[in-house]
């Protein structure tokens, strides 16, 4: 069966240092990669997607970056980090159920930017 | 650009009652569309997906229709439980399956 992780579970650092998110999916080959940011109050937002190792759709202009290394591996980093950067960011795989096309979302990462 | 709306943005009602989520979004070329649920502090499980074609799933005690060409998908929670509390979340998939949308979601409470 396919599992997504991701690390760290919470993080706590301060304006300005940088950032590198993980995610990683077992169980599946080549799948199409997400990155969402959910902020307090707001609902999620896309920032990244990637359908293969090395390319990457950036869907918001911000000082976020998005990286794929490897066929199942995301990384999600920033040189600097803002207040705003604050939230919960989720990645998710695409797959395909019985009930069709699905996205598949893993536990989340709940960073907060001091 | 996909738009996607959903009221109320919060709801709380006693346990046993039977409620209506209500989702629209403003572009009809849509691939599917889910309902998940979020706890709080948590990831999303997906709870329910129409294809586009479809116009209603069903498991347990939750329904979900989809109206395609007024842009309206609805979720009925039926007999309500204290553990139905949770927020939840509407997204459609567009862009040949690539994209999903969400929408603000809805903050529900079933209280005893």
């Amino acid at each position: 069966s396919q599992t997504i992780h991701q690390w760290p579970a919470t993080l706590v650092q301060p304006v300005g240092s940088p950032l590198s998110l993980e995610c990683t999916v077992e169980g599946t080959s080549n799948p199409n990669l997400y990155w969402y940011r959910q902020a307090a109050g707001r609902g999620l937002q896309l920032l990244f997607y990637s359908v293969g190792i090395g390319q990457i759709s950036s869907e918001v202009p911000q000082n976020l970056s998005a990286s794929r290394p490897q066929d199942r591996q995301f990384i999600l980093s920033s040189k600097k980090l803002l207040l705003s950067d604050s939230g919960f960011y989720l990645c998710a795989w695409i797959g395909t159920s019985g009930r069709g096309e699905t996205q598949y979302f893993g536990p989340g990462t709940r960073l907060l930017v001091l | 650009k996909q738009e996607v709306t959903q009221i109320p943005a919060a709801l709380s009602v006693p346990e046993g009652e039977n409620l209506v989520l209500n989702c629209s979004f403003t572009d009809s070329a849509i691939y599917n569309l889910q309902w998940f649920r979020q706890d709080p502090g948590k990831g999303l499980t997906s709870l329910l997906l129409i294809q586009s074609s479809q116009r209603e799933q069903t498991s347990g005690r939750l329904n979900a229709s989809l109206d395609k060409s007024s842009g309206r998908s609805t979720l009925y929670i039926a007999a309500s439980q204290p553990g139905d509390s949770a927020t939840y979340l509407c997204a459609v998939l567009t862009g040949g399956g690539n994209k999903l949308t969400f929408g603000t979601g809805t903050q529900l409470k079933v209280e005893l």
